[in-house]
């Protein structure tokens, strides 16, 4: 079981808005630790969509954005496109572990 | 723009030792702004970060708490390349095993991956 907790899965029409959250607790995400986003497609590595909380590495489309309140987090896709379909990742840094926690994993599927 | 190119077996007996490198182009693993790290991805245990090394003034290495006693993640700056050994293997440490870059607390660059497989 993971640290941080996402949903299993997730879906949407081409063009909606999805989101998905992320949650922790008062060691991790509540403590004040930056959550950072990853995509990971079939086959490939994981792929940073957002770091910091709410920043964007370059390249990334500004479809993408998170925010983070309180224990939790959240990684909103708008306009969504058949090539958003891949697995999510939800990240942060745990007090207790001293170490870093990952969520497990949310499954976008682009109807 | 940073690579990493992974290295090792993709198969390992039980109760040896998993032996992985990680080739670093476009930074240095002597840098005293990234961390390298080993992470590992299999459908029962998720994505799970497991050590990793870094250069502050002196050499420095952190390992979770569910390998701390059998993990060692080492640098190699003649080859400029970091290696990670897991000793004491199981079954339960079949995986997809990953290199990464650190930087601000994210990792912005991976390796390829490798599947470990543990069996006899």
């Amino acid at each position: 079981q993971s640290v941080l907790t996402q949903p299993p899965s997730v879906s949407g029409a081409p063009g909606q808005r999805v989101t998905i959250s992320c949650t922790g607790s008062s060691s991790n995400i509540g403590a004040g630790y930056d959550v950072h986003w990853y995509q990971q497609l079939p086959g490939t590595a994981p792929k940073v969509l957002i770091y910091g909380n709410n920043n964007r590495p370059s390249g990334v489309p500004d479809r993408f954005s998170g925010s983070k309140s309180g224990s939790s987090a959240s990684l909103a896709i708008t306009g969504l496109q058949a090539e958003d379909e891949a697995d999510y990742y939800c990240h942060s840094y745990d007090s207790s572990l001293s170490g870093w926690v990952f969520g497990g994993g949310t499954k976008l599927t682009v109807l | 723009q940073v690579q990493l190119q992974q290295s090792g077996p993709g198969l390992v007996k039980p109760s040896q030792t998993l032996s992985l490198t990680c080739a670093i182009s476009g930074d240095s693993v002597s840098s005293n702004s990234a961390a390298w790290n080993w992470l590992r991805q299999s459908p029962s245990r998720g994505l799970e970060w497991l050590g990793r090394t870094y250069y502050r003034s002196k050499w420095h290495s952190e390992y979770s708490v569910s390998v701390k006693s059998r993990i060692t993640v080492n640098p190699d700056t003649s080859k400029n390349q970091f290696s990670l050994q897991l000793s004491s293997v199981t079954p339960e440490d079949t995986a997809v095993y990953f290199c990464a870059r650190g930087t601000d607390g994210y990792l912005d660059s991976w390796g390829q991956g490798t599947l470990v497989t543990v069996s006899p």
